[in-house]
């Protein structure tokens, strides 16, 4: 099975400061990765995703991810850190079951917290 | 559009109640799922749908069963609520979980079930 490991519990940064929320993934294949975002109260948004092509991927607010396949690594980034980025982060990657259909499989998040 | 939506938002149940959660999407989307979201275990995928008519377990099947009846709703029931099924549940959808396709989901809101 593919997984996703995020070896970082909390990120803490200052605003205006770049930031890096990293991920790890162990697939047979070529992995499919994504990043969501959860802010307090709320379900998880797509922020980005890495299907094929180039390894830097861009994506909502800012965010950027690094795919680096010789480190099997998919690590999130934005160069300048806002107070309002503050929510916890997941990496995820996409699994085929044997009936051919997919699901995803979430990493254990990663709260950042940028403060003012 | 409205999404993905869920119903409740907020949930108490006493040991050995039952209930059923709801989740609707207006998106015509082919594919659905439940997840529980618990402190340090990120999400974890309990049942899902590939079409009306269809469901299949995920990882955390054990004391939830799932209904797909129609299209647009993914129906989430516990037959005996233990405390150990406290959590946050989130429905998801898409339309991209076909062979090759890169399974991008959309999720609802979120339902907070404590049982006591």
């Amino acid at each position: 099975a593919q997984s996703v490991a995020q070896p970082e519990d909390q990120v803490n940064v200052a605003e205006g400061n770049p930031l890096t929320v990293k991920c790890t993934y162990s697939v047979s294949g070529n992995p499919y990765l994504f990043w969501y975002v959860q802010y307090p109260n709320r379900g998880l948004q797509f922020l980005l995703k890495y299907i094929t092509g180039d390894n830097l991927v861009k994506g909502s607010y800012g965010f950027e991810a690094e795919f680096n396949k010789s480190q099997t690594s998919f690590h999130l980034k934005k160069p300048s850190a806002l107070v309002s980025d503050s929510a916890l982060y997941f990496c995820a990657v996409r699994d085929i079951g044997a009936s051919g259909y997919s699901t995803l499989t979430f990493g254990k998040g990663t709260m950042l917290l940028v403060s003012p | 559009n409205a999404g993905v939506t869920q119903t409740p938002k907020f949930r108490v149940l006493k040991t050995g109640q039952s209930m059923t959660l709801l989740c609707a999407q207006d998106m015509n989307h082919e594919y659905m799922y439940w997840y529980r979201q618990d402190p340090g275990m990120g999400l974890r995928l309990i049942h899902y749908s590939v079409g009306e008519g269809t469901t299949a377990k995920g990882e955390v099947p054990d004391g939830y069963n799932v209904s797909r009846l129609k299209k647009q709703n993914f129906l989430l029931g516990l037959e005996s609520a233990a405390p150990s099924q406290t959590s946050v549940y989130f429905c998801a959808s898409t339309d991209r979980a076909g062979s090759g396709g890169s399974n991008e989901q959309f999720f609802g809101p979120g339902t907070r079930l404590t049982v006591l």
